[in-house]
């Protein structure tokens, strides 16, 4: 059974602090999700990371896969309010039948 | 257009009653979803379909019934619900499911459920 292990699940910070989230697991995942969830909404896409080693950004959000594609980390520079809100990591298991495997999820609040 | 619709936003319904929900995609995407989802928790995944077809069922309980008429639209019939169902029922698509394919899923933004 595939698991993702997301740390921390909650996260309480200042606007303008540096924050990183990470999401971990013992398999191979052929390409990671992270979205973004505020309350009553749904999960927005953020990014898509299919290459070990690989590095992207979205404005202050940089995401990286591991290089053995077990483990991939969210880091936000200079947090501000608007970030707030549920990060889910979500990846495509080796047997892709459609099943996205989620990590717990980090609830993070950006105090003003 | 990359969005994908829910309708009604919310319900709120007896033990009793017969609702549906309703989820609609104009991508063109041939897989969509319905998961399940309490708060603060990951979506729970209920029903894959691929190319209309039911290709996963969690073990969700009969109470909850999938249909798909087309490629673009996806529905939740409900019935004889229990207060524990109360929950932000999320519709999602994807362009295939198949294997080593990225898989990546648009959610719509979900009907809040309860049931009393």
């Amino acid at each position: 059974t595939q698991l993702l292990e997301q740390s921390p699940q909650f996260l309480s910070i200042q606007e303008g602090e540096n924050l990183t989230v990470y999401c971990n697991s013992s398999s191979v995942f052929s390409s990671l999700q992270w979205y973004r969830q505020e309350p009553g909404e749904g999960p927005v896409l953020l990014v898509t990371v299919v290459t070990g080693g690989e590095v992207k950004k979205l404005k202050r959000l940089t995401f990286q896969f591991g290089d053995a594609r077990k483990d991939s980390s969210l880091h936000i520079t200079a947090a501000q309010p608007g970030d707030t809100g549920l990060y889910l990591c979500a990846g495509a298991g080796s047997s892709n039948t459609g099943k996205l495997i989620f990590g717990q999820g980090t609830t993070l609040q950006v105090k003003p | 257009d990359t969005e994908v619709t829910q309708t009604p936003k919310h319900l709120v319904m007896g033990m009793t009653n017969k609702k549906s929900l309703k989820c609609e995609q104009h991508m063109g995407h041939r897989a969509m979803y319905w998961y399940k989802q309490k708060a603060k928790k990951p979506p729970e995944l209920m029903f894959v379909y691929s190319y209309e077809k039911l290709s996963i069922n969690e073990s969700v309980p009969s109470r909850f019934s999938p249909e798909c008429p087309n490629s673009s639209l996806l529905n939740l019939h409900l019935h004889a619900l229990q207060p524990e169902d109360s929950a932000l029922y999320l519709c999602a698509s994807s362009q295939v499911v198949q294997l080593d394919y990225l898989n990546e899923q648009f959610f719509g933004p979900g009907t809040r459920l309860t049931v009393l």
